[in-house]
């Protein structure tokens, strides 16, 4: 059985350094073809894609974010995401998600999600 | 990268089938076959109802079916019940910069 819960602050100061640990279960990083990605979502709005670590340890960050975006796997069932220079717009719950992939390199979705936690940036 | 165009709200009498679109570029949706549908509660996180444009996971309703023609995708609910009242959003991988964006979000309202 999978899953993933999601730790850190729940407010973080403008310009201050967030970050969060993904603690999974049921898998390994170590597995070929799977991985843990990161996404938020600020109240009320849609999905928002941050970043993604594979395992054979590349690492793949969205565009608009890729500067303040650092993803470490702790090689303990965890995995961390550092977001640097947080701002009121970053507020958000920021979800960790199990990702697969085929040989075939289908699959390629999040199929498992962590519960969320939200992080709130004052303003 | 945009956001996947999705329509705001689709509403539906229970039984009834809908259809939630999602738009795309030939650059993420119309270049891969890999769109997913996520279902979200509110205060809940997303859960996978279709991967790969169509798949179905295992243990989700079959009344749930993904489609694509060019670079929109959709969704269908047949048998519209109570408890599909819900946000749902699409994602496409995009290739190997922006690698995946996400759709705007519908609400589904059961009338």
């Amino acid at each position: 059985q999978i899953t993933l819960k999601e730790s850190g602050p729940t407010l973080v100061e403008p310009t201050e350094t967030l970050t969060l640990t993904c603690t999974f279960s049921g898998f390994s990083l170590n597995t070929g073809r799977v991985g843990v990605g990161w996404i938020r979502q600020p109240p009320g709005k849609a999905l928002e894609w941050l970043a993604l670590i594979y395992w054979d340890g590349d690492k793949r960050y969205s565009p608009s974010l890729k500067s303040r975006l650092t993803l470490t796997d702790t090689s303990k069932n965890q995995v961390v995401l550092i977001m640097t220079n947080m701002d009121p717009v970053d507020t958000a719950t920021y979800y960790c998600a199990h990702w697969f992939s085929r040989p075939s390199g289908s699959g390629k979705t999040f199929d498992y999600w962590g519960q969320g936690t939200l992080v709130t940036v004052p303003s | 990268q945009s956001a996947l165009t999705q329509p705001a709200s689709v509403s539906g009498s229970p039984g009834q089938s809908i259809t939630i679109s999602c738009t795309g570029t030939s650059s993420d949706v119309g270049s891969y076959n890999l769109v997913s549908w996520y279902q979200q509660y509110p205060g809940k996180a997303p859960k996978l109802m279709i991967y790969e444009d169509s798949n179905r996971p295992s243990g989700i309703s079959n009344r749930f079916s993904g489609s694509k023609s060019g670079n929109t995708a959709s969704l269908t609910i047949s048998g519209l019940q109570a408890e599909d009242e819900a946000d749902y959003y699409c994602s496409s991988y995009a290739g190997s910069i922006t690698r995946y964006v996400f759709g705007t979000g519908t609400r589904v309202t059961v009338l």
